[in-house]
């Protein structure tokens, strides 16, 4: 099976554009969740889907959103870009939603606002 | 303050030598995740625990759950340099029901020496 693949692999953008990332999850997967990793943050939490909606959502402004597919593809979108944006966007799915199911990740798209 | 402490936050070692990699949280963890990272790219599972007590291996990696739930601790034996990354552990600390909404610790980024 092909992992989850997320695309573009590396983006450059200018502040107050908007950019949207996207992701592939295994295939049978239903549960796709977004995360932001930065060096001075870490690893956090954007949002979950499940069956094309919205379960689960971090505290990150209105500035992020996303949405997921029939076939579970998702794509988020973020707005108005600032420099704080820069990050590496990393996409996860599981099959389904269970605490015993672990989060399979993708290679992150690189996103860089200057 | 972080709501995962990962401690140490880096570790550099020789090679063939043990190490071990401390979670803690104040709160009861609700499934405990480890993942491994190379810098920018995904991250890699490693180990899910999820029962008070419990303790996993695979291969040179040993992961342990505390009794109470809100520890974890994660030994490396016979380090190689292969082992080298970044290692973060991840967790559901709300209530056991934040499917695919992980918190992470900072991450220790591991160093081996040949």
């Amino acid at each position: 099976k092909a992992g989850v693949t997320q695309t573009p692999r590396y983006l450059i953008k200018t502040r107050g554009q908007q950019v949207t990332l996207s992701c592939s999850p295994i295939s049978g997967h239903r549960s796709v969740s977004w995360y932001q990793q930065t060096p001075g943050q870490g690893l956090q939490f954007l949002f979950e889907y499940f069956s094309e909606t919205q379960r689960n959502k971090g505290n990150f402004p209105g500035r992020f959103s996303g949405r997921q597919f029939s076939n579970s593809r998702s794509e988020m979108n973020v707005s108005t870009l600032e420099l704080g944006d820069s990050a590496l966007y990393l996409c996860a799915s599981s099959p389904v939603r269970r605490l015993d199911e672990k989060l399979f990740f993708g290679s992150g798209t690189q996103l860089s606002v200057l | 303050s972080q709501e995962l402490e990962q401690s140490p936050q880096s570790l550099i070692v020789q090679e063939g030598k043990n190490l071990t990699i401390n979670c803690t949280s104040s709160k009861t963890l609700y499934g405990l995740y480890w993942y491994k990272q190379k810098y920018g790219e995904g991250l890699i599972f490693l180990m899910m625990l999820q029962k008070g007590g419990e303790e996993k291996s695979h291969e040179k990696i040993t992961a342990k759950l505390d009794e109470k739930k809100q520890q974890s601790s994660l030994h490396i034996t016979a380090s190689q340099p292969s082992h080298a990354g970044i290692y973060l552990c991840g967790a559901d600390i709300l209530s056991g029901t934040s499917y695919g909404k992980l918190t992470f610790g900072q991450g220790t980024i591991l160093t081996v020496h040949p």
